[in-house]
């Protein structure tokens, strides 16, 4: 059974560094053509894809974030932890960890983990 | 930077039919976009409907169907039920390792 799980703070202030962790279980990132991908959410807006890392270390960002994203993976605590820089209250949403299969599907999703920025 | 779009809004009937599309900005969807389709009811994470342009994720009604139309992906839903009553997002990989969503089409049944 796959599952996977945000943790994170839920408020964070203006200009400081969000680090959330994604903890999974029922696969391996060590496995050939396993994916992790973060996705977020601002409230009653459009789903927005962040950034993916791959089996083989592989990792990819958004274009429009790029610059204030980093992702990384302990693959013996099967932890995907993704680090969004310069926090501003347009980054307030619900961020989701997600499964990513070979062909870029999101099929397993978590349940979310809501982050307010806010002084 | 890539847009992929997405009609705003539908309204069907219960037992009508209706397809929604997915577009790229610049140039047509293939199946070398990989386009994938979540449903998203208010509170709820988003539900894989349909992965790899035409492929039912485990559990998803054969009511629901993925195709390329023209130069679009489009989730079709044939007899359409109340509980269809959602948003549904599209995302296609653009390459480079970077997926983008659209932007959702809200489904009402009425």
């Amino acid at each position: 059974q796959v599952t996977l799980k945000e943790s994170g703070p839920a408020l964070v202030k203006p200009t400081q560094t969000l680090t959330l962790t994604c903890t999974f279980s029922g696969f391996s990132l060590s496995t050939s053509g396993m994916r992790v991908s973060w996705i977020r959410q601002p409230p009653g807006k459009a789903l927005e894809w962040l950034a993916r890392i791959d089996w083989d270390d592989d990792k990819f960002y958004s274009t429009s974030l790029k610059t204030r994203l980093t992702i990384s993976k302990d693959t013996s605590k099967n932890q995907v932890v993704l680090t969004m820089t310069n926090m501003d209250p347009v980054d307030t949403g619900t961020y989701y960890c997600v499964r990513t299969t070979t062909t870029i599907a999101f099929d397993y999703w978590g349940q979310g983990t809501l982050v307010t920025v806010s002084s | 930077q890539t847009v992929v779009t997405q009609e705003p809004s539908f309204s069907v009937s219960p037992g009508g039919t209706v397809t929604l599309t997915c577009g790229l900005s610049s140039g047509s969807v293939s199946t070398g976009n990989h386009p994938s389709w979540y449903q998203q009811t208010p509170g709820q994470a988003p539900r894989t409907l349909i992965y790899s342009t035409t492929t039912r994720s485990y559990g998803v009604p054969d009511r629901f169907s993925g195709s390329i139309l023209g130069n679009k992906a489009a989730l079709t839903i044939t007899g359409a039920q109340a509980d269809d009553e959602s948003d549904y997002y599209c995302v296609l990989y653009v390459g480079s390792g970077i997926s983008v969503f659209g932007p959702g089409t809200k489904v009402t049944v009425l």
